[in-house]
Formats: C-alpha cells, sequence, structure tokens
C-alpha cells in the first residue's frame, strides 16, 4: 500500500526556518516524481516545488530561493526546507507523489503557521 | 508559466443533475498532461481524471473529461451527494512548474 506521511509542521515566527519530512512507503521516492502542494487557510492548491526522479528540480516564483526540495534516498523519505518564511507561508502543506499522473498520492497534509 | 482560468466560481445544482465544468489554459497543454482534483471539506484532494479524460481508479463513471489544446471540461452525469466538493484542474508540462486552477466550487442548490 502507497502511504505518505507529512511531518515537520507547527508555529513559526516571520523570518524563521522550517524542514517538513514525508516518510514514504510502498514505493521508491527516488523512482517518482515528487511534490510539494500548498494550501493556504479558505484559498486553494499552489505547488510550490518538486523534483524529478533525475534529480531536477522546480519551484514557484513565490518560494523560489527560500525553498529547497530535497530527497534522502536510503530513508525513502522527501524534505522541504523552507527559509525566510513570511505570513504569506502560513498553509496546509501536502507531499505528493506522481501530481498529474494516474498513480498520484497525497499525504495528509501538515500545517506551517507563520506568526509572531 | 502556464495559468489555468476556472468557470464558473461556484455551480449550485441538485442532485440528479449534470455539472460541466471549464478549465482554460493561457496556452496550449499536451492532453497528457491535464487533470481534475476533487477537494472534500477537511480533507486532501483526490485525482479524478488524467490525461485529460482517463478516470482514475475508483472513480466512477458518471465522471468524465474531455478537450484539448487551451480548453478542457469536467463533465458529471448525474450528481450524487457526495459529488458536491471543489474540483481543480491542474497542467504536469515537463520542464516546467506545475500549475492549478483557481478552483470551482459545487454546491448543493
Amino acid at each position: 500500500e502507497v502511504k505518505l506521511v507529512e511531518s515537520g509542521g507547527g508555529l513559526i515566527q516571520p523570518g524563521g526556518s522550517l524542514r517538513l519530512s514525508c516518510a514514504a512507503s510502498g514505493f521508491t521516492v527516488a523512482n517518482n516524481y515528487m511534490s510539494w502542494v500548498r494550501q493556504a487557510p479558505g484559498r486553494g492548491l499552489e505547488c510550490v516545488s518538486l523534483i524529478y526522479n533525475t534529480g531536477t528540480t522546480y519551484y514557484a516564483d513565490s518560494v523560489r530561493g527560500r525553498f529547497a526540495i530535497s530527497r534522502d534516498n536510503p530513508k525513502n523519505t522527501l524534505y522541504l526546507q523552507m527559509n525566510s518564511l513570511t505570513v504569506d507561508d502560513t498553509a496546509t502543506y501536502y507531499c505528493t507523489r506522481g501530481l498529474g499522473f494516474g498513480d498520484n498520492s497525497w499525504g495528509q497534509g501538515t500545517l506551517v503557521t507563520v506568526s509572531s | 508559466e502556464i495559468v489555468l482560468t476556472q468557470s464558473p466560481g461556484t455551480l449550485s445544482l441538485s442532485p440528479g443533475e449534470r455539472a460541466t465544468l471549464s478549465c482554460r489554459a493561457s496556452q496550449s497543454v499536451n492532453r497528457s498532461y491535464l487533470a481534475w482534483y476533487q477537494q472534500r471539506p477537511g480533507q486532501a484532494p483526490r485525482l479524478v481524471i488524467y490525461a485529460a479524460y482517463t478516470r482514475a481508479t475508483g472513480i466512477p463513471d458518471r465522471f468524465s473529461g474531455s478537450g484539448s489544446g487551451t480548453d478542457f471540461t469536467l463533465t458529471i452525469s448525474r450528481l450524487e451527494p457526495e459529488d458536491f466538493a471543489v474540483y481543480y484542474c491542474q497542467q504536469s508540462g515537463p520542464s516546467s512548474m506545475y500549475t492549478f486552477g483557481q478552483g470551482t466550487k459545487l454546491e448543493i442548490k
């Protein structure tokens, strides 16, 4: 069974840093297109970062230069390092596999709240 | 970046009626890279349609997708109570950032 479990969210002050983790089971992270999608309270979905099986990465303009996506192959885990956080980064962050393709799956999400 | 615009923003219909949701792209999207998601309150999104017209696993056949180029449509032939939710289109064009539409809320009339 494919499973994605996010962790690492919480309350953080503006300007702070946070690292989100996504532990995967039932498939190999390194062989898949993986992404982080966020949803601000009451708002729509935004793909903020993705990493191809080749290791190529992409970022939304809103986070480029502040966020970094990576993976730990032995741990089969995806990460999102978030720096210089602002109130606009407050959202539920979802880890996804195969966004837009037939093998797509989502985690349950982790809430990040940026507030002083 | 490809911008996806969904219409209408809100659609009010009754169970048993037909729903037609639209997604327009700012530039042509290969139909292999156009998907639709359903999101119910408090839940993660769920893939409904991928490659423009292929139903995801477990999705009933009252859901269908169509379109090409810059115009795509999600149709629900006969609405069931569990279909009332927010629907998003999304493109996964190669060598570029993925983007979502702003969503269409399908509500009970």
